[in-house]
């Protein structure tokens, strides 16, 4: 089974909806990280948690919100989807025992018409 | 702004070849550095990581780094057609007491048979 694990995989939202991404991790890591990917501008973090209490904006926060439900579950939040939140979203986990190394999982491709 | 560049190529080789890819990055305090393999639609895995002056090797790939000239580059050795992917530059930045990891946009690799 894969350590990181991002549900949904793919999904068609319009404008406006309010929609959560989630992702769950076996890998026992306490760090974990939402960034979106968009040709041409590549991998930007969006918001990064270093334990169940810690949340912190990354480079584009606007528009998301995140909620981390324990060690292992990290979900993001689009309030109010635009169109131009349409990306590939991407979480990642680390650990703080460790050397920064970060692993993604497989990722969202989020369209919003 | 902390910065990570890399020319997104295409950079293409022949079957066989070694590819050389190439990232700077603009803060000084940089202590950690990743490349990342990306294929077309997936998402980024870990391939070699380097924290220390001079290069280190694995397998086919070989990291080198110069701390003195901000410069981290990936040289892929007997390059196979299965090595066409884009290939992300991360560092490790510092700033407001916390660490991020900032990536480059990738340099598109293609490999020809």
């Amino acid at each position: 089974d894969a350590d990181v694990t991002q549900t949904p995989r793919n999904r068609i939202t319009k404008t406006g909806k309010r929609i959560m991404l989630e992702c769950s991790q076996t890998k026992g890591h306490d760090r974990m990280y939402w960034y979106r990917q968009d040709p041409g501008l590549g991998l930007r973090l969006i918001y990064y948690s270093f334990d169940v209490k810690d949340i912190n904006k990354g480079e584009i926060s606007d528009g998301y919100s995140v909620s981390r439900q324990a060690q292992a579950k990290f979900s993001l939040s689009l309030e109010s989807a635009i169109p131009n939140q349409t990306a590939l979203y991407f979480c990642a986990t680390s650990d703080s025992r460790g050397s920064y190394e970060q692993y993604f999982g497989p990722g969202t491709r989020l369209t919003v018409t | 702004q902390k910065e990570v560049e890399q020319n997104s190529g295409p950079l293409s080789v022949p079957e066989g070849a070694i590819a050389s890819l190439n990232c700077t990055y603009s803060d000084r305090g940089s202590q950690s550095f990743f490349w990342y393999r990306q294929y077309s639609g997936k998402s980024p895995e870990l391939i070699m990581s380097i924290y220390s002056n001079g290069d280190k090797e694995d397998g086919r790939f070989t990291a080198q780094l110069n701390k003195a000239s901000q410069y981290v580059s990936l040289l892929i050795r007997d390059s196979q057609p299965s090595d066409s992917a884009t290939y992300l530059c991360a560092v490790i930045t510092s700033g407001a007491g916390s660490y991020q990891l900032t990536f480059g946009k990738g340099t598109k690799l293609s490999v020809i048979p």
